[in-house]
């Protein structure tokens, strides 16, 4: 059965502070889809990216990164330069269906607070 | 506006009576979903449907029913509710298949605080 380990539960770091959240999935299937979704204190969720199994590449958005890498079934992503608009529950999700959200797994969520 | 429509957004009931979340996207999706999040659980997909009158159980289906007779509307029906269901439901949308031109990206209703005393 897939799962979806986010070992961080809080963080919280000073504004302009780099900070890295971690996912950690299992999954027997070859193709899958990993996620991250953002869900600021106002509580609606938000979708960061997605991204494929058959592309390992890395992926940068302005002060967003992510690190995908099979080989340690990890997708980390970090905040580079953090702000306290980044103040949020991020989480990581699985979906093991080929180009489907039909079983979309996720985890138990990180809560990041970016202090002035 | 691209939208997911939950209604209540906040609803206090008690054990046993009857309820109903109504769910609906105007999106065109085929693709519905219900997750409740409780704290230190994240959040965990009760039901989910691929399309009209196609629904499969998620991970914690018991004590739910949803039905989907046209494509816009999921409801979620809570026949006898009680208080292990008290918390917060979302209801998400999406297109059933990706290709190279999508994300694949859940669009969330802004999500149902539900208490049940």
């Amino acid at each position: 059965a897939q799962k979806v380990t986010q070992a961080q539960t809080e963080i919280s770091v000073v504004e302009k502070e780099d900070v890295t959240l971690d996912c950690v999935y299992e999954t027997r299937d070859t193709t899958y889809y990993l996620f991250w979704y953002k869900q600021p204190p106002s509580g609606e969720l938000v979708f960061l990216i997605r991204r494929n199994s058959f592309d390992e590449q890395n992926e940068i958005s302005g002060r967003y990164s992510w690190n995908f890498q099979k080989s340690t079934s990890s997708f980390n992503f970090t905040i580079t330069a953090s702000q306290v608009v980044d103040s949020a529950v991020y989480f990581c999700a699985l979906s093991e269906a080929v180009g489907a959200n039909s079983k979309l797994t996720f985890g138990k969520g990180i809560t990041l607070s970016v202090r002035p | 506006e691209a939208q997911v429509t939950q209604n209540p957004r906040y609803l206090i009931t008690v054990t046993g009576k009857k309820l109903t979340v109504t769910c609906s996207q105007n999106m065109n999706h085929e693709y519905m979903s219900w997750y409740r999040q409780d704290p230190g659980l994240g959040l965990r997909q009760i039901y989910y449907s691929m399309n009209v009158e196609v629904t499969d159980k998620g991970d914690v289906p018991e004590g739910y029913k949803v039905s989907r007779k046209e494509k816009r509307n999921f409801p979620l029906i809570l026949e006898s509710p009680s208080p292990n269901q008290t918390s917060l439901y979302f209801c998400a949308s999406s297109l059933a298949v990706w290709d190279t031109w999508n994300t694949g990206e859940l669009f969330f209703g802004e999500g149902s605080r539900l208490t049940v005393l």
